[in-house]
């Protein structure tokens, strides 16, 4: 079956901090692993990763995966308020890209 | 250019009802997935529609079934409906390959809830 893990689940920190969510996943037939942020309910995207090694940034936050060790990480620099939200890591997989797993997202929550 | 919307925004129901949700994808896409959001939880793959056919399936029982119109529009349909039932039902849309998911776009989601 496939599964998505997140950690942690839940983080408090103050604005300026560095934080560092982990994904990790054991699927069939991996395609791409995606992070979302989810403030009140839509999930926004935030990235895509297909390759190892490369890292993606937008502004304060970058990724990374790493598809020998099944993990991708979502870095978040100079934290501010606004950054509080669920952040969920997905990865789609099967041959055909069959099926669409999310994990359990985690809670950080940015405080002044 | 409107993205993702999805109606009604909250639905209050019985246990044995039917409800029908629906989902307009953001212009340009042609690909709507659905996925059942419960409290604390990620959200779940229910299926997904391309084509106005049902292309994959997750994990969930007969009772959830979709359609796609020619519009690309799309409706979730739930019978019998049991109180586990009661979550955030999410829509996505994306415009990709057959089968595929590609990057998806997500609405407000319809807040279901089962007494």
């Amino acid at each position: 079956e496939d599964k998505v893990v997140q950690s942690p689940l839940s983080l408090v920190v103050h604005e300026g901090d560095t934080v560092t969510l982990n994904c990790s996943y054991e699927v069939t037939n991996f395609r791409s692993l995606l992070w979302y942020k989810q403030e009140k309910k839509a999930p926004t995207f935030l990235f895509m990763l297909t390759s190892s090694g490369i890292e993606k940034k937008s502004g304060r936050l970058s990724s990374i995966l790493d598809k020998k060790e099944l993990f991708s990480i979502l870095n978040i620099t100079a934290t501010q308020t606004g950054d509080s939200a669920i952040y969920l890591c997905a990865v789609e997989a099967g041959n055909y890209g069959q099926n669409f797993v999310f994990g359990p997202g985690t809670r950080l929550s940015v405080l002044p | 250019d409107a993205g993702v919307t999805q109606s009604p925004t909250h639905l209050i129901k019985t246990r044995g009802q039917q409800v029908t949700l629906r989902c307009s994808p953001k212009s340009g896409h042609d690909t709507v997935s659905w996925y059942q959001q419960a409290l604390g939880q990620g959200p779940q793959f229910i299926f997904q529609y391309y084509e106005e056919e049902e292309r994959q399936r997750g994990n969930f029982p007969d009772r959830f079934s979709g359609h796609q119109f020619p519009n690309y529009s799309s409706e979730l349909n739930v019978n019998a409906l049991l109180l586990g039932d009661s979550a955030l039902y999410l829509c996505a849309s994306s415009l990709g390959s057959r089968g595929q998911f590609g990057i998806q776009y997500f609405g407000a989601g319809t807040r279901l809830s089962v007494l």
